[in-house]
């Protein structure tokens, strides 16, 4: 069955410091993944997509993404969060060629410490 | 500018009382799709549409219909809605052979 896993549903990080995503899909074919974010109020917002080549893809707001095929992962990364950050983050698994098909994780809650 | 645009952004209605939430696009996507978010449970897609005429059910579509006369508007219609079908609604479209999709800002529903 296809799913996405983000085993981590509330996430505190204090200004400055480094961020890790967790995620983790389970896909039949060719998996193509995306991160979405969603301030408060707003709808989601894409920050980087992953189709095929360099397994690290570079995406806005100075966030980044590996592809680790062996361990089933696409985790987010960024070096230094912003209080801006503080929003909820989506992995997402589809077919290239069609959204209809795409699977959205639940979603991990990032809350920033001054 | 190029959007999604849903209306409204705030519903409370009771059971039973029929409504429809808009979503009109202004990129010319062909792609258009609901999903409902729930807490714990991510997004999870209701109908979609991949174009004029043409919709299918999503894995959650029990309780509500769509149309898809026009290429940019997508209305979702819960023709008797219950409680469980409060929610947060959002509108999303994407270009043909595309898998980006672009969101609206969502539709707080509440059904008491």
């Amino acid at each position: 069955a296809q799913s996405v896993t983000q085993p981590d549903i509330h996430i505190t990080v204090s200004e400055g410091a480094s961020l890790e995503l967790r995620c983790n899909y389970s896909y039949g074919a060719t998996p193509y993944l995306f991160w979405y974010v969603q301030s408060p109020g707003q709808g989601l917002q894409l920050l980087l997509k992953y189709f095929s080549g360099d397994t690290l893809v570079q995406g806005i707001k100075g966030f980044e993404a590996e592809f680790k095929r062996s361990q089933s992962s696409f985790n987010l990364r960024k070096p230094s969060v912003h209080w801006s950050d503080a929003a909820e983050y989506f992995c997402a698994v589809g077919a290239w060629s069609s959204a209809s098909k795409i699977i959205f994780g639940s979603g991990t809650r990032l809350s920033i410490r001054p | 500018e190029a959007q999604v645009t849903q209306n409204p952004r705030y519903l409370i209605t009771v059971t039973g009382k029929k409504l429809t939430v808009t979503c009109s696009q202004n990129m010319n996507h062909e792609y258009m799709s609901w999903y409902r978010q729930d807490p714990g449970l991510g997004l999870r897609q209701i109908y979609y549409s991949m174009n004029v005429e043409v919709t299918d059910k999503g894995d959650v579509p029990e309780g509500y219909k769509v149309s898809r006369k026009e290429k940019r508007n997508f209305p979702l219609i819960l023709e008797s809605p219950s409680p469980n079908q409060t929610s947060l609604y959002f509108c999303a479209s994407s270009p043909r052979d595309s898998s980006s999709l672009h969101f609206g800002n969502g539709t707080r529903l509440t059904v008491t």
